[in-house]
């Protein structure tokens, strides 16, 4: 069974940094592109980022770029966002997503909280 | 990047069919056939329910079909039943390996 759980949302203040993860099973990671995708509280969804399978390529959303970084590793079938400079909007839930085909979003996590606030 | 243009509700009765338009510009939805749609439950991750403009995934009720005309996609949903209650986005390649969503439409079931 394909599944994908994020974890390390929590409380951070306005400037400050988090790492988002996500751990993947049941497929075999190296071989998909994956994805990280907000939702603000009240608000639609958002594409944040994109990575190729072997990292090679990676893709931002124009409000994230320089602040924030996608990764992978896929000996340990984990995918991360490194987020700097956070600011109140960037409060939303963040899940992780495998993707396939160009926007074919197949398999969600059940998000993780970030929540930007002094 | 600018987010594709969805109505903010929509609602119809028990059997009845509804559409729910998603519009875009020249540059995501007008160029490409590669739409998705997601159906999201209060607290609960999106559910992939119709890609590449008019796919269906397996195990997906054959009542969702999309379809789409120009710069605008749509998906129609029928025979509504009460578990269709959900908030629904539309998604479009973008180019450049971007995608852009929609805003998201409440639908009720009255």
């Amino acid at each position: 069974e394909v599944q994908v759980v994020e974890s390390g949302g929590g409380l951070v203040q306005p400037g400050g940094s988090l790492r988002l993860s996500c751990a993947a099973s049941g497929f075999t990671f190296s071989s998909y592109w994956m994805s990280w995708v907000r939702q603000a509280p009240g608000k639609g969804l958002e594409w944040v980022a994109n990575i190729k399978h072997d990292a090679d390529e990676k893709y931002y959303v124009d409000s994230v770029k320089g602040r924030f970084t996608i990764s992978r590793d896929n000996a340990k079938n984990s995918l991360s966002l490194q987020m700097n400079s956070l600011r109140a909007e960037d409060t939303a839930v963040y899940y992780c997503a495998r993707l396939m085909g160009y926007s074919k979003f197949d398999y969600w996590g059940p998000g993780t909280l970030v929540t930007v606030s002094s | 990047q600018s987010a594709l243009t969805q109505p903010a509700s929509v609602s119809g009765s028990p059997g009845q069919s509804i559409t729910i338009s998603c519009t875009g510009t020249s540059s995501d939805v007008g160029s490409y056939n590669l739409v998705s749609w997601y159906q999201q439950h209060p607290g609960k991750a999106p559910k992939l329910i119709i890609y590449d403009g008019s796919k269906r995934p397996s195990g997906v009720s054959n009542r969702f079909s999309g379809s789409k005309s120009g710069n605008t996609a749509s998906l129609t949903i029928s025979g509504l039943q009460a578990e269709d209650e959900a908030d629904y986005h539309c998604c479009s390649y973008a180019g450049s390996s971007t995608v852009v969503f929609g805003g998201g439409t409440k639908l009720t079931v009255l």
